[in-house]
């Protein structure tokens, strides 16, 4: 799972993109931000191209799946409160292996 | 609301003790439970994970303790090494194979003394 960028600083309602693709023909597709002592939670998935669903924190953010291999993350208006550690994660429909993690994009707003 | 409660925040244990994390979960629905590790600068990664029909998984030095009736589950390392210093998460989800929404815990940093 390849992210991108690894780092991102940005201001207080600039637009952005952070991307997220996958070779291993995956179905599943989630998007996750990381806080200190919050854990990981869930911003929005996609169980296959075409299909989005709001995970426990979507406010302020947007996805889309119009591949299988592709699931961009877009803050439309970014805000202090949305800088954290984020990661896109992807599994298979039928696995035991779990969700394969990318490496994060640690973004400041400020 | 938290639906799935890791306990302790942080841990440290020294090199060749037992290493036990604990979590509780509220929704019954929930019938997958994995443990993932992160090491430093890294995402997640699946280290174990259980289904409520078995009381007890174990994979090398990892076992996973499930008790349904508590809501409770816990991770149990043995032999703790230097290496296992990470963070872990325990996670919860609904479905077959646990692979759309999981649900974690807020992580324990484990430390191995030597």
């Amino acid at each position: 799972v390849t992210q991108n960028p690894r780092y991102l600083i940005t201001v207080t309602g600039k637009k952005l993109t952070v991307t997220c693709s996958q070779n291993m023909n995956h179905e599943y597709m989630s998007w996750y931000r990381q806080d200190p002592g919050m854990g990981l939670k869930l911003i929005y998935y996609s169980v296959g191209a075409g299909i989005t669903d709001k995970g426990e924190v979507p406010n302020g953010y947007n996805v889309s799946r119009s591949t299988t291999e592709d699931f961009p993350l877009r803050l439309e208006l970014a805000a202090p409160s949305q800088t954290s550690v984020y990661f896109c994660a992807s599994s298979a429909r039928r696995t035991n292996y779990g969700y394969t993690f990318g490496s994060g994009t640690r973004l400041t707003v400020v | 609301q938290q639906q799935v409660k890791q306990s302790p925040q942080s841990l440290i244990v020294q090199k060749g003790g037992i290493s036990i994390i604990n979590c509780a979960y509220e929704n019954t629905a929930f019938d997958y439970f994995p443990w993932y590790q992160q090491f430093p600068g890294k995402g997640p990664a699946l280290l174990i994970a259980i289904r409520p029909d078995v009381s007890e998984k174990k994979e090398g030095r990892f076992t996973i303790s499930f008790n349904k009736s508590a809501k409770q589950f816990s991770l149990h390392i043995m032999d703790s090494q230097p290496g296992d210093s990470a963070t872990y998460f325990c996670a919860a989800s609904i479905g077959n194979f646990g692979n759309e929404k999981l649900t974690f815990g807020t992580g324990t940093r484990l430390t191995i003394i030597p």
